[in-house]
């Protein structure tokens, strides 16, 4: 079936350099994703989101980039803090609004 | 942003008993919730979706008769785990989806922790 999956199941960076986080996904008809961030023992956190008209978008410290050519999406955190450090989830909302998600990517910051 | 309460947060049941996890849209009407399963490491894994005021629509392999769902308001929908066991034991979580005027959203509970000796 469709799914979303993610290339790295952990990603370690330097508290102040920059973070890529990478997701590729299968359905060619998504139009809509998001990208979200969890915490140890809690629910996600909506991040970023971007529609598939679009092929960037910044929010604060973050930027999620859509390349639909190649089904792939990413999320860049600038000047990574140890607040950062999470599991982060990107998610194709399909038909009906339901979520796929990825496999996750934590993300561990060192000081 | 939008509130979604999940209750319990944590709960440990022993084995053949039920446990009801409730989700709730504080500040916002949810015509439709969806509830989550996840295993340590893994993703969120769908469950069900629950409509207001009608069945819940399952995933394949997720039994209904295990899993009962009722969304009788606008604002709650429950999920009841049937005669639990041990490998009912995981992270559930809930998400209500807010309608407005151009977009919907997806608002996620805090999650409740299954445990089941």
């Amino acid at each position: 079936g469709e799914s979303v999956g993610l290339h790295l199941p952990t990603l370690s960076v330097q508290e102040g350099d920059n973070s890529i986080i990478n997701c590729a996904y299968s359905n060619s008809a998504s139009d809509y994703f998001i990208w979200y961030k969890q915490e140890s023992g809690k629910g996600p956190q909506f991040i970023i989101d971007i529609r598939s008209n679009m092929d960037k978008r910044q929010g604060q410290r973050v930027t999620v980039l859509l390349n639909k050519t190649v089904k792939h999406l990413s999320l860049q955190i600038a000047a990574t803090q140890p607040g950062d450090s999470a599991v982060y989830f990107c998610a194709e909302n399909n038909a009906g609004n339901m979520l796929t998600f990825g496999g996750g990517t934590r993300l561990m910051v060192k000081p | 942003g939008a509130v979604v309460s999940q209750h319990p947060s944590r709960v440990i049941c022993k084995s053949g008993t039920s446990v009801k996890i409730e989700c709730r849209s504080l500040d916002f009407q949810a015509t439709t919730m969806f509830w989550y399963r996840q295993f340590p490491k893994q993703s969120l894994m769908l469950m069900a979706t629950s409509n207001e005021g009608s069945k819940a629509t399952y995933e394949q392999g997720v039994e209904k008769d295990k899993f009962l769902i009722n969304h009788a308001s606008l604002t709650l929908s429950t999920l009841t785990v049937t005669s639990a066991h041990p490998e009912d034991s995981s992270f559930y979580i809930c998400s209500a989806v807010k309608t407005g005027r151009f977009d919907t959203e997806a608002f996620f509970g805090q999650g409740t922790r299954l445990t089941v000796v």
